[in-house]
């Protein structure tokens, strides 16, 4: 069975500062990976996506992925933080595509002025 | 606009008390999921529905069931609520007609088990 594992519960990083937030995940077979953000008290907004093809993904508000098949991760990156980046970050594995997708345990992610 | 509905937005029950969560989408998606969130667990899928008519089990069914009224709709109901059922619920939908297209949530249940 698949299963996602972020190390990181809650990160606090400066604004302007660049940003990596890490997941691992486990399964058989080619994996469809997703990146999720949460802002507080909304629902989860995909930020990219990765199912095949270049490694490297970009998504929304200057985000961007890589799949790293060698070491099972799909760390999303950010060169420069903004203030409003401040939500928590859910990365998601699922088989053939977002059906029974499994998610990480989130990491929450604090912007300091 | 488009997207997905949940209501309500919050709801406070007493242990044993009995609610439905209702969920309805306009995007003409087939497949319906319901995900509870709990602090430290991501998100856990409770049921999901592949299509009009069908629903089928996830990671977290139990004291929970599911009613697939339409192509729009899709209810969360506890029978007999307990205090483990405190959770943040998201109602999601995906189009399947991609194995690449992801998941639209709506904005969330919040529910208090006292």
């Amino acid at each position: 069975a698949q299963s996602v594992t972020q190390p990181d519960i809650h990160i606090t990083v400066s604004e302007g500062a660049s940003l990596e937030l890490r997941c691992n995940y486990s399964y058989g077979a080619t994996p469809y990976l997703f990146w999720y953000v949460q802002s507080p008290g909304q629902g989860l907004q995909l930020l990219l996506k990765y199912f095949s093809g270049d490694t490297l993904v970009q998504g929304i508000k200057g985000f961007e992925a890589e799949f790293k098949r060698s070491q099972s991760s799909f760390n999303l990156r950010k060169p420069s933080v903004h203030w409003s980046d401040a939500a928590e970050y859910f990365c998601a594995v699922g088989a053939e595509g977002a059906q029974k997708l499994v998610f990480g345990q989130g990491t929450r992610l604090t912007i300091n002025p | 606009n488009a997207g997905v509905t949940q209501t309500p937005k919050f709801q406070v029950l007493k242990t044993g008390q009995s609610m439905t969560l209702q969920c309805a989408q306009d995007m003409n998606h087939n497949s319906m999921y319901w995900y509870r969130q709990d602090p430290g667990m991501g998100l856990r899928l409770i049921y999901y529905s592949a299509s009009e008519g069908t629903t089928d089990k996830g990671e977290v069914p139990n004291g929970y069931n599911v009613s697939r009224l339409n192509k729009r709709e899709f209810s969360l109901r506890l029978e007999s609520a307990a205090p483990s059922q405190t959770s943040v619920y998201f109602c999601a939908t995906h189009w399947t007609g991609a194995n690449n297209s992801p998941l639209h949530f709506g904005n969330g249940t919040r529910l208090t088990v006292t």
